[in-house]
């Protein structure tokens, strides 16, 4: 069984700073993926970045990047340059390797983004 | 190119009452997915298949059935519906995992805002 812990319900930061969404998980599986997906008030959901299990770089996607940790099993979601449009809630979520594709989510962390 | 569409958008039922939740995508995806989002639980998956006419139970499939007859499309039906399944459900698809190896981002659709009275 896969979990996925995302500890923050909500955070907040000033535009143009840097924030740190965490995501801790729990798997047996050796081969895994893990996603972040954002969540705008609007309701769709929007990929935002990946990382592979056995990637040894860690992910960039724009000003998003992942902090990933294997050893202690965590996938921080770091979003530089904070804009107004980044608030929205995010999820960290989870892809074994024999799932057929099937992602286990987060409960979500609510980003609030202040002028 | 549409991606994931569904149907409707909104809808209120009365308990006890019947629906198909109906979901569409043109991407010629193999597997299909239905979650449900509840507030402080994130999504969590009812149903999926992973083809045309096959499809398996998620973590939450009490109270729902699926039917998958053609790869474009997956429906989701509540037979009687009840009050906790109140929810916004998603539909995603993708790529078989083979393909891309396990970066096969899912793509959702809008969502379906369904309240049970």
């Amino acid at each position: 069984a896969q979990k996925i812990t995302q500890t923050q319900p909500g955070m907040f930061v000033q535009e143009k700073e840097a924030v740190t969404l965490d995501c801790t998980y729990d798997t047996s599986d050796q081969s895994y993926g893990l996603f972040w997906y954002k969540q705008p008030s609007s309701g769709e959901m929007i990929f935002l970045i990946y990382q592979g299990s056995y990637d040894e770089q860690n992910a960039t996607e724009g000003r998003y990047s992942l902090n990933f940790q294997k050893a202690r099993k965590s996938a921080n979601l770091v979003i530089s340059a904070s804009q107004l449009g980044d608030s929205a809630m995010y999820f960290c979520a989870m892809r074994g390797g024999t799932s057929y594709g099937k992602l286990t989510f987060g409960q979500g962390t609510i980003l609030t983004v202040h002028p | 190119n549409a991606g994931v569409t569904q149907t409707p958008k909104f809808r209120v039922l009365k308990t006890g009452q019947s629906m198909t939740l109906l979901c569409a995508q043109d991407m010629n995806h193999e597997y299909m997915y239905w979650y449900r989002q509840d507030p402080g639980m994130g999504l969590r998956l009812i149903h999926y298949s992973v083809g045309e006419g096959t499809t398996a139970k998620g973590e939450v499939p009490d109270g729902y059935n699926v039917s998958r007859l053609k790869k474009q499309n997956f429906l989701l039906g509540l037979e009687s519906a009840a009050p906790s399944q109140t929810s916004v459900y998603f539909c995603a698809s993708s790529y078989r995992a083979k393909v891309y190896g396990l970066y096969n981002e899912q793509f959702f659709g809008p969502g379906t805002r369904l309240t049970v009275l």
